[in-house]
């Protein structure tokens, strides 16, 4: 079956560095996104994974290992705005772009 | 360009009454897509569409319909509302292919409207 796991809640203070998980197993594989979602607002779009590795964009990196069916998203230098929820998302195939998302991470960060 | 928007931002309903969710882009994407989030579950596919005249049931189909008769617009129609729809809906819109590639998705992100609130009573 489909399965996408990650934490509920993480907390976390101001300049700190933050990791979140994300665990899939879903029938195929075609890359794995992460989204940022701010309470009451839309999700946008933060990083995207296809091979092995670690992608970096500023404050914020993401990894994937797709042996391990693994993910991570790593937040650098926290600011207070990135309290959000953090949404991973997997795009099974190459026929289509539906995403299987994630039930998302809420992140708190305090000063 | 206005992106992917949504109408109405907020609506209610009573139970057993019909209607339409609007969705438009103006980003010339062939794929759209409906989701309903719901608290502690996450984001969940009603239904998607690749492309004019195409579309297919996501996870959870039961109780909408949704047609595309044009590039831009994808409306999402409740037949007769009841009190488990009352959720936030978002439409996304991305390429299906990697504009001037041979056919490669890339990482074509979803775009999302700002979404609607429906409460069913």
């Amino acid at each position: 079956g489909q399965n996408i796991d990650q934490p509920t809640e993480m907390t976390a203070t101001e300049g700190a560095i933050v990791q979140i998980n994300c665990t899939y197993q879903t029938s195929g594989f075609n890359g794995l996104f992460w989204y940022q979602q701010h309470a009451g607002e839309a999700p946008t779009f933060l990083s995207y994974n296809v091979l092995d590795g670690l992608e970096e964009k500023g404050r914020f990196s993401s990894f994937l290992s797709r042996s391990k069916g693994y993910s991570y998203l790593l937040l650098k230098e926290l600011q207070m705005k990135d309290s959000a929820s953090y949404l991973c998302a997997v795009r099974e195939n190459q026929a289509g772009t539906a995403l299987i998302f994630g039930k998302g991470t809420t992140l708190s960060v305090s000063s | 360009n206005a992106g992917v928007t949504q109408t109405p931002k907020f609506q209610v309903l009573k139970t057993g009454q019909s209607m339409t969710l609007q969705c438009a882009q103006d980003m010339n994407h062939e794929y759209m897509s409906w989701y309903r989030q719901d608290p502690g579950m996450g984001l969940r596919l009603i239904h998607y569409s690749v492309g004019a005249g195409i579309t297919d049931q996501g996870e959870v189909p039961n109780g909408y319909n949704v047609s595309r008769s044009t590039t831009e617009d994808f409306p999402l129609r409740l037949l007769s509302a009841a009190p488990s729809q009352t959720s936030v809906y978002f439409c996304a819109s991305s390429y299906s292919r990697t504009p001037g590639t041979s056919g490669s998705i890339g990482h074509n992100e979803q775009f999302f409207g700002p979404g609607t609130r429906l409460t069913v009573l």
